[in-house]
């Protein structure tokens, strides 16, 4: 299965804290993206990632790719509550979007 | 600019019975993506329509099939429900037909088998 799986399932820190969440993969990719979910409700888009870049920002996000490692990571810097959500990466199989089964992470005011 | 959007927000069937559930895109998007997302569980890619054609399916039966309208508004329909279809069936939108592309998520149909 070419479905991603995010590391670690359960993530718990501290406001103001940073939160590193790792993403693994199984074939090649042409993109690699990053959606968050907040309790029982649709996804939503943080970043995509193409498989020639190492390393993409947006705001308080930053994603790593390692194709030879078939590996990404999201860091949040400076959490605040609000990031509290569950994290998914997905990769494109060329005709499929493999999500994987998702970060928790829990932000403690 | 209007997000996706789907209902109901909530379906309640028993088992057996048929549930239709639906979602219209964004505006001037052409592809339109079902999923489905049981308790705990990861996404679980079910349909791609593309400018009205099923462009992919994923592993699932047969009862599970959908149509997309020529206004690109689309509709998933669950035959037979089952206990294990009780999910959080999510559906997205992207403005043209390529799967790997960011896809934008409607806030999903909770749907309930007893």
């Amino acid at each position: 299965s070419q479905q991603g799986e995010e590391d670690p399932q359960a993530l718990s820190i501290q406001e103001g804290e940073n939160a590193t969440m790792n993403c693994s993969y199984k074939t090649s990719i042409n993109n690699l993206q990053w959606y968050r979910q907040n309790s029982g409700r649709g996804l939503v888009h943080l970043i995509l990632i193409r498989s020639n870049e190492r390393e993409k920002h947006s705001g308080r996000l930053r994603v790593t790719l390692d194709t030879s490692k078939k590996s990404s990571s999201l860091l949040i810097t400076a959490s605040r509550a609000a990031d509290t959500a569950s994290y998914f990466c997905a990769t494109d199989g060329g005709r499929n979007l493999f999500f994987g089964t998702g970060t928790r992470l829990t932000v403690i005011p | 600019e209007a997000g996706v959007t789907q209902s109901p927000t909530h379906l309640i069937k028993t088992r057996g019975q048929q549930a239709t559930l639906r979602c219209s895109p964004i505006s001037g998007h052409t592809s339109v993506y079902w999923y489905q997302q049981a308790l705990g569980l990861g996404l679980q890619f079910l349909l791609w329509y593309d400018e009205g054609e099923e462009r992919n399916r994923g592993n699932f039966p047969p009862r599970f099939s959908g149509r997309q309208f020529p206004n690109y508004s689309s509709e998933l329909n669950v035959n037979a429900l089952e206990l294990e279809d009780s999910a959080l069936y999510l559906c997205a939108s992207s403005p043209q037909g390529a799967q790997g592309d960011t896809q934008y998520f409607g806030p999903g149909t909770r749907l309930t088998v007893l």
